[in-house]
């Protein structure tokens, strides 16, 4: 079974800033991990994905996550922060080989303040 | 296409009345889900479709819920009867299938619904 967790459930950075939002998760087969945000009012829109290949991708919006296979974590990162990031980041696992179920688990969500 | 389409985007009705939700996912999507986001819960899958057919219902609340997916091009899930406590934001989302031909999730604007 899948599973995500995220830890810190908010997280405040002044603009210009680092951010880093933190994922782990727990998968009986290689996973595949994304990274959504929400805006107020609004739906899920996808930042990045990690299938297969590169451990490092990027995403929209200047937004890059890694794989890392050892420590079962895919952090996400921006190097400066904007005002247009306050958001709430959800990171979601999706096992799709070797007959698992296919479900898309979503982690409880980290939300994001961007203080000038 | 123009994405994930879910009606109404906002609902309110008296407890005990019945509620249906409903979804258009975008044309070609073999996979259709649907989830239930509130504060104390985040983000909860409820159950997933799979070329129209019910694959995993095990995060329906109770028996108060169910779901249906009668074509390729149309989903409902329904309440009967509705309680305060099913007051939620229900999210549908639809993807293509696994393998090569995966991506990610692409998720409706929600229906926000109240029961008073």
């Amino acid at each position: 079974a899948q599973s995500v967790t995220q830890l810190g459930s908010h997280v405040s950075v002044s603009e210009g800033a680092l951010v880093l939002l933190r994922c782990n998760y727990s998968s009986s087969v290689p996973p595949y991990l994304f990274w959504y945000v929400q805006y107020p009012n609004q739906g899920l829109q996808l930042l990045l994905k990690y299938t297969t290949g590169a451990t490092l991708v990027k995403g929209i919006n200047g937004f890059e996550a890694e794989f890392k296979k050892s420590e079962t974590s895919f952090h996400l990162t921006k190097p400066s922060a904007h005002m247009s990031d306050a958001a709430e980041y959800f990171c979601a696992v999706r096992a799709v080989w070797g007959g698992a179920t296919n479900k898309l688990i979503f982690g409880t969500g980290t939300l994001l303040a961007v203080q000038p | 296409d123009a994405g994930v389409i879910q009606s109404p985007r906002h609902e309110v009705t008296e407890m005990g009345q019945e509620v249906t939700l409903r979804c258009k996912p975008i044309s070609g999507h073999d996979y259709l889900f649907w989830y239930r986001q509130t504060m104390m819960r985040g983000l909860e899958l409820l159950i997933y479709f799979n070329n129209n057919v019910p694959i995993d219902d095990s995060g329906m609340p109770e028996d108060r819920f169910s779901a249906k997916m009668p074509n390729a091009s149309f989903s409902t899930l329904k309440i009967q009867p509705s309680e305060p406590r099913d007051s939620a934001v229900y999210f549908c989302a639809s993807s293509p299938g696994t393998g090569e031909r995966f991506t990610e999730a692409f998720f409706g604007q929600g229906t926000r619904l109240t029961v008073v």
